[in-house]
């Protein structure tokens, strides 16, 4: 099975504009999460998508949101983007569904975001 | 404790050492504890999860406990190795209406093995 994948890896933005990140879990997955990693913060959960509805969210702005496609695939989009949004943003998918698949996620590599 | 809390911040252990490390978490609504592996420049990778009180869990040289009363959780490697060389993350998963929260996760310890 193919992994999880991220698009793009490396995005240079300005202040004051948006950014759409995507992910591609693993194919039968149907659970994708998305974390921020800053330095100093360690990695900080964003919200979870299941089945095209958000299931959980962390503590974040609401210039954070996200929503999950039809196909499981994710987007997150950041609006007036700050310095401090500057980060590895990863997402992570899982199956999802009963008790013994909520444990285990997998990781994608990352998208890197560098706010200027 | 109210955050998910891992001790040391880094170690430096001589390859064929052993060594071990903490990982501290609130133990009220706990579902699950999950340790992960993050080498530089690639994806976390899952080594462990344990749900109950007591779990011991092995994979090779390397081994978790785990204490749910107490709200702790060992991560040891034995005959430490180049390649053990990474961050360890310990998360923690908290029962909610919904079954389980995201993931909650410490800084990680930085490990290096020198040879």
């Amino acid at each position: 099975k193919a992994g999880v994948t991220q698009t793009p890896r490396y995005l240079i933005k300005t202040r004051g504009q948006q950014v759409t990140l995507s992910c591609s879990p693993i194919s039968g997955h149907r659970s994708v999460s998305w974390y921020q990693q800053t330095p100093g913060q360690g990695l900080q959960f964003l919200f979870e998508y299941f089945s095209e509805t958000q299931r959980n969210k962390g503590n974040f702005p609401g210039r954070f949101s996200g929503r999950q496609f039809s196909n499981s695939r994710s987007e997150m989009n950041v609006s007036t983007l700050e310095l401090g949004d500057s980060a590895l943003y990863l997402c992570a998918s899982r199956d999802g569904t009963g008790a013994g698949s909520l444990y285990e996620q997998y990781f994608g590599p990352g998208t890197r975001l560098t706010v200027t | 404790i109210l955050n998910v809390e891992q001790s040391p911040q880094s170690l430096h252990v001589q390859e064929g050492d052993s060594t071990n490390f903490t990982c501290s978490f609130p133990s009220s609504n706990f579902y699950a504890l999950h340790w992960y592996r993050w080498e530089t420049a690639k994806s976390p990778e899952a080594l462990f999860v344990m749900t109950l009180n007591g779990d011991e869990k092995k994979k090779g040289r390397i081994s978790a406990t785990l204490n749910t009363k107490e709200g702790y959780s060992y991560l040891y490697i034995k005959g430490s190795q180049p390649e053990d060389s990474a961050t360890y993350l310990c998360a923690t998963t908290i029962r909610s209406g919904g079954g389980a929260d995201g993931l909650t996760f410490g800084k990680g310890t930085h490990l290096i093995i020198q040879p």
